[in-house]
């Protein structure tokens, strides 16, 4: 079956440092990935996504490349700011499938001033 | 609308009640989908629909969990009898087209079973 792992954390950092999260997926079939952020409080928001192998999404300072041979799409951002807190959570969808939303456990992000 | 809808914004039963849910999906998106997150951030899919058919309900309870999406209407989802571990924050999310297609989330309904 579909399945994402992301690293848990939760991941703390101070302002204006490198961040990396994690994800490594399993699917069947040709997915699409996908990064989403969630505020506290708040709904899930689109931050990113990647439909084919080698393409790189980018929104806000973050970008994710699509590793279709290492099956991988880390996030990552150069500068991370305190209004970056949030939990962000890979997933994909197989394209052709029943389209719904594989989910990681969410990795929770605490930046500090 | 530009954005998806959902009501109420918090919902608090007693263990046996009903609760029903709603969703209006963006404006010209064809797909409409329900989502359960439980503690610890984790999602859990239940229902989809492409317009008003079911699309996918291999995540419905089927026993007491059920869902509809009528013409001109906002969507809904009903827990009939609910019970504690239906407190959750039940989100809806729709789509433009399928094959992959970013799905737009909702802010979500807080529901709390006491």
């Amino acid at each position: 079956g579909n399945s994402v792992t992301q690293m848990e954390g939760p991941v703390t950092l101070s302002e204006e440092a490198f961040l990396t999260i994690n994800c490594t997926y399993t699917a069947t079939g040709y997915p699409s990935l996908f990064w989403y952020v969630q505020y506290p409080g708040e709904g899930l928001q689109l931050l990113l996504k990647a439909t084919k192998a080698d393409d790189k999404g980018s929104n806000k300072g973050f970008e994710a490349t699509y590793r279709k041979e290492t099956t991988s799409f880390h996030l990552e951002k150069g500068s991370v700011q305190v209004s970056d807190s949030a939990v962000y959570f890979c997933a994909l969808i197989t394209q052709g499938g029943s389209e719904k939303l594989v989910f990681g456990k969410g990795t929770k992000l605490t930046v500090n001033p | 609308g530009e954005e998806v809808a959902q009501t109420p914004k918090h919902l608090v039963r007693g263990e046996g009640q009903k609760a029903k849910l709603y969703c209006a999906p963006i404006k010209g998106h064809s797909y409409v989908f329900w989502y359960q997150q439980v503690l610890k951030n984790e999602f859990k899919f239940l229902i989809s629909f492409q317009n008003e058919n079911v699309f996918d309900e291999t995540g419905m309870p089927k026993e007491r969990f059920s869902a509809k999406c009528l013409p001109n209407s906002p969507c809904s989802l009903e827990i009939q009898a609910t019970k504690l571990e239906d407190s959750a924050v039940y989100f809806c999310a729709s789509s433009r087209d399928r094959d992959g297609e970013t799905q737009y989330f909702g802010p979500g309904t807080r529901l709390l079973v006491l």
